[in-house]
């Protein structure tokens, strides 16, 4: 069972370059969302969407695209990379709009040098 | 903003030991759940529990909800060196967000 899986597992980027963080979920969920979690901060949601066709910003939005084009895959687009992007990101998935338990992906270490 | 607040932050217990941890929020909210994080890795759900809910149980693990104070609390009973990692309280409020605390260390020393 693979689950939420994100790709890759570390990157590093220079400044001013651009990626995307790729998250897919095999679970036929309808809401996925995107997290970068800093030390002493918690969780912060970047964007979600709540199914294909559908995004919405979250907390901490600021210098980050998403975009579902179909229910498996939530990609996260990094436009123009900042040190202050410098984090570990996570990917949820749940199949109702948290009524019940959210699952996560491994993480991407991203460090921005 | 930060919905939930775990409180301690850091919490080093011997093996066998119970461990508590609690949670506040702001807000009112539907649920409020609590993750596992065990370093380098992703979260896990533990256990959700209900606005209307008071108690809930799931193995070793109780949690209870005080909405009138805005609070939750986790016990992990005869804990384990396995129990050891980081644990966040989420919250569900009226947007469908799930806000996370920033989470409790816990160390369980064999």
């Amino acid at each position: 069972n693979a689950g939420v899986t994100q790709t890759p597992k570390f990157q590093v980027l220079k400044t001013g370059q651009s990626m995307t963080l790729q998250c897919a979920q095999d679970m036929n969920h309808e809401y996925m969302s995107w997290y970068r979690q800093d030390p002493g901060m918690g969780l912060r949601l970047i964007h979600y969407s709540v199914g294909a066709g559908i995004t919405d910003q979250g907390e901490v939005p600021n210098g980050y695209n998403v975009s579902r084009s179909t229910t498996e895959d939530f990609p996260l687009r990094l436009l123009s990379a900042a040190p202050s992007q410098t984090s570990v990101y996570f990917c949820a998935s749940s199949s109702g709009t948290g009524v019940t338990e959210a699952f996560f992906g491994q993480g991407t270490r991203l460090t921005v040098v | 903003s930060q919905q939930g607040e775990e409180d301690p932050q850091a919490l080093s217990i011997q093996e066998g030991e119970n461990a508590t941890m609690n949670c506040s929020y702001k807000t009112s909210i539907n649920n409020l759940q609590w993750y596992r994080q065990n370093s380098g890795r992703g979260l896990v759900h533990l256990i959700l529990i209900r606005s209307n809910e008071r108690e809930k149980h799931s193995g070793r693990l109780r949690v209870t909800l005080d909405t009138s104070k805005k609070s939750s609390s986790l016990l992990i009973t005869a804990s384990r060196a396995a129990d050891t990692a980081s644990y966040f309280c989420a919250t569900l409020g009226g947007n469908n967000r799930l806000a996370f605390g920033k989470g409790n260390q816990v160390v369980v020393i064999p």
